[in-house]
């Protein structure tokens, strides 16, 4: 159980292009998902937490209006990185937080390369 | 501020050899602990977690984890490692339950045969 799917798994843009990425869990429901940012070697940055049906909340440093955020469902969360530059080339990862068991579970995760 | 501190940024073991990966905190209430492993290329798998209780935690693969207040610690540990364990491991402290995680920097675990 606890299973979260993204997709695409990779992604390669052009500069000035917009690019969605969905995340889903898979066999349970989720009122809360959250969407990180990895850069090679390094952790995971938090950039933004997505309620259903309400707006998401952004980390101080991320740009809303470059990634937006939907949670349309209690098992879809979509980012859609708008305009997409070079410097937005990076592992997207999400995850679910099932209340069930207080815990997050994790996407595997989405390689996004803009040219 | 929550923050984690993970000291070693990679570590080398034999196979078969035992295995410590150190995990220090800094949370002013009682903290929910975790455990995530990934490998190339790959999300994050939960190994173990931490919310109360027993101090010593079970987790997947083999691993396990214990809690130490008075040290602020959470390291995990396993007796024999295998080839697969090659992977980076993280670290996380969850504040408001885990509506929140804040992850350590990592460790990247090599294994030699």
């Amino acid at each position: 159980g606890a299973v979260v799917s993204q997709h695409p798994s990779w992604v390669i843009c052009k500069s000035g292009t917009s690019v969605k990425i969905e995340c889903r869990s898979l066999d349970f429901q989720a009122t809360t998902m959250f969407w990180y940012r990895q850069f090679p070697k390094q952790s995971l940055m938090l950039m933004a937490t997505s309620n259903e049906g309400s707006k998401a909340t952004y980390e101080q440093g991320v740009e809303k209006d470059k990634f937006l955020i939907n949670h349309a469902s209690l098992t879809l969360s979509t980012l859609t990185v708008t305009s997409a530059h070079p410097e937005d080339s990076s592992f997207y990862i999400c995850s679910a937080s099932d209340s069930d068991t207080d815990t997050q579970y994790f996407g595997p995760g989405t390689r996004l390369t803009v040219l | 501020a929550q923050s984690v501190t993970q000291p070693d940024i990679h570590i080398t073991v034999s196979e078969g050899a035992s295995l410590e990966l150190r995990c220090n905190y800094s949370y002013g209430a009682t903290p929910y602990l975790f455990w995530y492993v990934q490998s190339p290329g790959q999300g994050l798998q939960l190994l173990l977690k931490y919310f109360s209780g027993d101090t010593l935690v079970q987790g997947i693969k083999g691993f396990e984890a214990e809690f130490k207040r008075s040290q602020s610690s959470f390291n995990l540990r396993k007796p024999s490692v295998h080839w697969s364990d090659a992977a980076e491991y993280f670290c996380a402290v969850g504040y408001q339950g885990a509506q929140k995680l804040v992850f350590g920097q990592g460790t990247r675990l090599t294994i030699n045969p």
